[in-house]
This record gives C-alpha cells, structure tokens and sequence, in this order.
C-alpha cells in the first residue's frame, strides 16, 4: 500500500540538529496535510496545502517550515529540533471539491525522537 | 471552541460483546463525520463515515449513528472480535477561512477486546 508514503520511517537526532520529512502520494489527490501524533495519540492537524497553496497554518512554531513543490509532495523541515518535537508525524492527502470533506487517506508516519 | 469530545478513552470487551463509542461536535454547521481506526504502530484508516443527510450507516458489524439535534455521533461494534483492538478516532470538520475545512480529531478510544 504506497497510496501515501513518507520517508524516512524513524529519524533518531540530537537537540539543535534540523532534519527534514518527505510526503509524496500518488492518488491524485490536490490536498495534503501534516500532523503531529504525540505520546497520549492525540492527531493534531499543523498544516495542509491545496494546489501547493498553503491553507491550513495551525499555531506551530516557526521552527517548523512545510513545503509543498508540487501537488503530489509535501515536505517538512524541522529547524533547531528540541525534545518536545519526539512524536510521530503523520502526512495525510484527500480530494478537495469546494468546502466539502473527504476521507484522508494517511501515511505510514514517522516516528521522530530527539535526544 | 473547536474541540471534538470522546467518549470512554478506554473501553475493554469480552470477545462477541457489543462495544459504543461516542463523539460530541461544537460546530451545528457540520456535515461530515468519519471514523478512523489505529492499530499499533500503524496509521489512521477510515473505517466508516457518515454525512448530516442520513442518521445513520452500516458496514457489517459498524455502524454510525448521527443526531444532529443533539450533536453527537456513535460507532457501534457489533460481535467484537480481537483484531477490533486498535485506538478509534472520530472527527468533525471546521471552517475557516477561505471556504475550506479542516478536521478536529476526537482524543480517541482504546479499546481492547479480551478473547
């Protein structure tokens, strides 16, 4: 199941390094997310482009930078990584037609530690 | 607020029982809601979702009922089998700015079922 993948799967890094999550999904999809599972699992939604348009910018530090080149990818880089930045992050795409909802289809995370 | 309440965050059941889990929504301008089930170490799979026109949706042994008055949606699983253990997610969409919606997860349930 390739439908979203994300690279890498673990990413085990010291305080103060910057490191980066790629997104590529091949549904079709013009809509892409970026969220943040942490210990408890609580899903909380950081960013989503549309058409590579950023529209969904939640209060997240500015240490965090998505970047979308294409309507297929979305990457996310990570400045200046601190311990409370451990979690795992899931990317996530759908379809988008107007201001309806549609399932989002999720990636298979990744888990990143910060020592 | 924007927040999506869920109800138990834990629930254990034997094998064959019955198990119910409830979400509370803010937002009376909400028309979709779906239901994503976690298995450990895995990512978030929608299960089963319903929309505001129907109370109410079956899948085999899931189903979600919807009341809009109230605002609340339930999963219900019926014959609950081992492999339904897994962390169960609902959402509820918000607007925002731009016309578009973005999904308010629920703090999940984990339920475990016991053979």
């Amino acid at each position: 199941d390739t439908a979203v993948s994300q690279t890498p799967k673990y990413l085990v890094t010291q305080m103060g390094n910057d490191k980066s999550i790629k997104c590529e999904q091949n549904l079709g999809h013009d809509t892409m997310y970026w969220y943040k599972q942490d210990s408890k699992k609580f899903l909380k939604i950081m960013f989503s482009y549309n058409n590579k348009e950023l529209i969904i910018n939640e209060t997240v530090p500015n240490r965090f930078s998505p970047k979308s080149p294409d309507k297929a990818h979305l990457n996310l880089h990570i400045n200046s990584l601190e311990l409370g930045d451990s979690a795992v992050y899931f990317c996530a795409s759908s379809r988008s037609r107007g201001s309806a909802t549609y399932e989002q289809y999720f990636g298979p995370g990744t888990r990143l530690t910060v020592t | 607020g924007e927040n999506v309440e869920q109800h138990p965050s834990t629930l254990s059941v034997q094998e064959g029982d019955s198990a119910v889990i409830k979400c509370t929504y803010s937002d009376s301008a909400s028309n979709y809601f779906p239901w994503y089930k976690q298995e450990l170490g895995k990512r978030p799979q929608l299960i089963i979702d319903i929309r505001s026109n129907v109370g109410e949706k079956k899948d085999q042994r899931i189903a979600v009922t919807l009341n809009k008055t109230a605002k609340h949606f339930s999963l219900h699983i019926t014959e609950t089998q081992p492999e339904d253990s897994a962390v169960y997610f609902c959402a509820s969409p918000r607007k925002f700015s731009g016309g578009y919606n973005k999904l308010i997860f629920g703090a999940g349930t984990r339920l475990a079922v016991h053979p």
